[in-house]
């Protein structure tokens, strides 16, 4: 398994601004994810987080809207900017270890935007 | 026809009863397929993953896999009160590139002491 950290656990931010999530895992690991989780939603797949590149998106999520960093191998960075109510979320960071059935995710950030 | 569908209940039993959750879905391609445990405000604990059909026995928890009729499930033996959580289903396909989960809604349950 892995031991995954999230700063800041919750924020409350004002529309138009930006806000840093960062994660931190205990261990090294090649792969690296954020997802949101929406009230009422299942989980989505935001982008993968590769170090050394730029983060692969999904679709229906652009860069510009939420740029990652993944400087090494155990820390992450995902900024949503521009942000508006619609933004209000928990935002997870994810890893995978071992198997293929073996991902792991972080405490989560809950956002809102006011 | 949403790619994977969990009833999101929510689900109430007494204490010490067999809870069954499910899951079914709709894309042949996926391989594997884990349960998460959500406690209020934190985030998805992976309890038990598994690849193709079959199931899987882990203390009071089994995963059960019916690929031929695409249905999932997870259950809950001698239930206690604080296995009081949201449970999330997820499945993926295997090999390079299949790393994208794809999850149900989630099914609340409330086990009553």
């Amino acid at each position: 398994s892995a031991v995954i950290s999230q700063k800041p656990s919750r924020d409350i931010c004002q529309r138009g601004t930006s806000l840093t999530i960062q994660c931190q895992v205990d261990s090294q690991v090649t792969m690296m994810f954020w997802y949101r989780q929406q009230p009422g939603q299942s989980l989505t797949l935001i982008a993968t987080a590769n170090q050394g590149s730029e983060a692969t998106y999904e679709s229906g999520f652009v860069i510009d809207k939420f740029p990652i960093s993944r400087p090494n191998l155990t820390f992450s960075t995902l900024t949503v900017s521009n942000m508006s109510p619609e933004d209000s979320s928990i935002y997870l960071c994810s890893v995978r270890t071992g198997g293929e059935g073996e991902q792991y995710f972080g405490p989560g950030t809950r956002l809102t935007v006011t | 026809q949403k790619e994977v569908e969990q009833d999101p209940g929510p689900l109430s039993v007494p204490e010490g009863a067999i809870v069954s959750l499910n899951c079914t879905y709709s894309n042949s391609a996926f391989q594997y397929f884990m349960w998460y445990r959500q406690y209020s405000r934190k985030g998805p604990e992976l309890l038990m993953y598994t690849y193709s059909s079959g199931n899987k026995e882990d203390g009071r928890f089994t995963a059960q896999v019916d690929k031929s009729s695409k249905y999932i499930s997870l259950f809950i033996r001698d239930s206690q009160p604080s296995d009081s959580a949201t449970y999330l289903c997820a499945m993926s396909g295997s090999g390079a590139g299949s790393y994208q989960l794809t999850f149900g809604k989630g099914t609340k349950l409330s086990v009553i002491p």
